[in-house]
């Protein structure tokens, strides 16, 4: 079946500006997981859900950060006032459901803050 | 001190070559390892999924665990140019615990020459 699907594919915004990235997790997978890549800083944690909840939040790096999951499918992840340190890779992943520990991956949306 | 260190490389060995690459990492709790392998500006790719200590096969790769050194690595035997690729190792406590996230390495950027 189709894989983890993310958009946009590439982001270029403002300064201040807000974002919203987009993740289609593989269809009946109850866990989703948003990460961040940088330069120097490697694939990071940013917040897990599970359906429709996040029990895991400890990776959000600051208030600026939010997710949501809605129909325990499609999640959300937005960034207000986007500084130019956001700029990285934001990596979507799911996996089947608790007790399923391979996550898969999609492609990315690589975000870049002038 | 990262949880989980990986030498970042780069690496170039010759075709045909056996590739070596390993992570350590400190905290004891980790249970799952895994693997993955990411080509330029992709996201990463689920090789290899290990669970404890010991080995696994599948073919040309082959992952071990020691959690008693806390060092896991992997094996491809028979590198092909298309093996050329970061490489990261990732490991978590596993949902039974709550501990679903991935932890990981940065990386290790291998490239095969023909």
């Amino acid at each position: 079946g189709a894989g983890v699907s993310q958009s946009p594919s590439n982001k270029v915004t403002e300064k201040g500006k807000d974002v919203e990235l987009r993740c289609d997790p593989i269809s009946g997978h109850t866990a989703l997981y948003w990460y961040r890549q940088s330069l120097g800083q490697g694939l990071e944690f940013l917040i897990y859900f599970q359906g429709n909840s996040a029990p895991d939040k400890s990776g959000l790096p600051s208030d600026r950060f939010s997710a949501e999951r809605t129909g325990g499918s499609v999640s959300t992840l937005t960034i207000q006032r986007t500084q130019q340190e956001d700029s990285a890779v934001y990596l979507c992943a799911s996996s089947a459901q608790r007790g399923q520990e391979t996550q898969y991956f999609g492609p990315g949306t690589r975000l870049l803050v002038l | 001190q990262k949880e989980v260190e990986q030498d970042p490389g780069p690496l170039s060995v010759p075709e045909g070559a056996i590739v070596s690459l390993n992570c350590t990492y400190s905290n004891s709790a980790f249970q799952y390892f895994m693997w993955y392998r990411q080509y330029s500006r992709k996201g990463p790719e689920l090789l290899m999924y290990t669970y404890s200590s010991g080995n696994k096969e599948d073919g040309r790769f082959t992952a071990q665990v020691d959690k008693s050194s806390k060092y896991i690595s992997l094996f491809i035997r028979d590198s092909q140019p298309s093996d050329s690729a970061t490489y990261l190792c990732a490991m978590s406590g596993g949902s039974n615990f709550g501990n679903e996230k991935l932890t990981f390495g940065t990386g290790t950027r291998l490239t095969i020459i023909p």
